[in-house]
């Protein structure tokens, strides 16, 4: 049974750097299908997609974020990570991190779902 | 960019009756990449549909998807208690790779 336990600093002041951890129990971190995402919830307002990272280091973020977030990985603890810098009070959110499956063949693409997911980390960006 | 719009917003209805939630695309999306969520309060979201219509690990067969091209739908048979939360709709997609709809909330009536 895979787990995901995540841990980070939970509040912040504006224009400092969010960082979160999240480690995968009970599992493997490389298989070349997972991809191991972050994803947030300002309060009242909907979920949006942070950005992900494979077992090689590959990157995809979105782009409203992309210029501020840096997710990295270590396959050695099967922990990845995401940094965010500069935050704002509009980057007040629960914070969740989730393993995604995207297997692609020569054919196609098959996208599987985000399946397991992080406890949730509140992080609270406040002068 | 696609848009997924999600209608409605609020669904006001009674355990045992049928829910039926609307995820609209702005661009066809492939029927591959679509999946819904279940979010509860104070809980990480769960996956319950990926595929369009494929079943997660483990979700009752109450609930189930259908749909394509710009048009999905999630359908819950017959409501039980725990089923009234917020669900989510998801494109995987190209930059970004992951967008959701902004959600339905299903509340008891």
């Amino acid at each position: 049974q895979v787990q995901l336990q995540q841990w980070g600093a939970g509040l912040l002041k504006p224009s400092e750097t969010l960082s979160l951890t999240c480690a995968v129990y009970g599992g493997s971190f490389s298989p070349y299908y997972w991809r191991w995402n972050w994803i947030r919830q300002p309060p009242g307002k909907g979920l949006e997609w942070i950005g992900e990272i494979d077992h090689s280091g590959s990157t995809n973020y979105n782009p409203s974020l992309k210029s501020r977030v840096t997710i990295s990985v270590d396959t050695s603890k099967n922990q990845f990570s995401l940094k965010l810098r500069y935050v704002t009070a509009a980057d007040t959110a629960v914070y969740y991190c989730a393993r995604g499956k995207v297997e692609e063949t020569t054919m196609r693409t098959y996208y599987s779902g985000m399946d397991v997911w992080g406890q949730g980390t509140t992080v609270t960006v406040s002068s | 960019e696609t848009v997924l719009t999600q209608s409605p917003g609020t669904l006001s209805l009674s355990p045992g009756e049928r829910a039926t939630l609307s995820c609209r695309a702005s661009q066809s999306v492939t029927s591959r990449y679509l999946a819904w969520y279940q979010l509860k309060p104070g809980q990480p979201p769960r996956l319950l549909i990926y595929g369009a219509s494929s079943r997660a690990t483990g979700i009752p067969d109450r609930f189930s998807g259908s749909g394509s091209g710009t048009d999905f739908t999630l359908t819950i048979s017959r409501l039980e208690p725990e089923d009234f939360a917020v669900y989510y709709c998801q494109q995987y997609g190209t930059s970004p790779q992951y967008i959701f709809g902004q959600g339905t909330k299903l509340e008891i009536k």
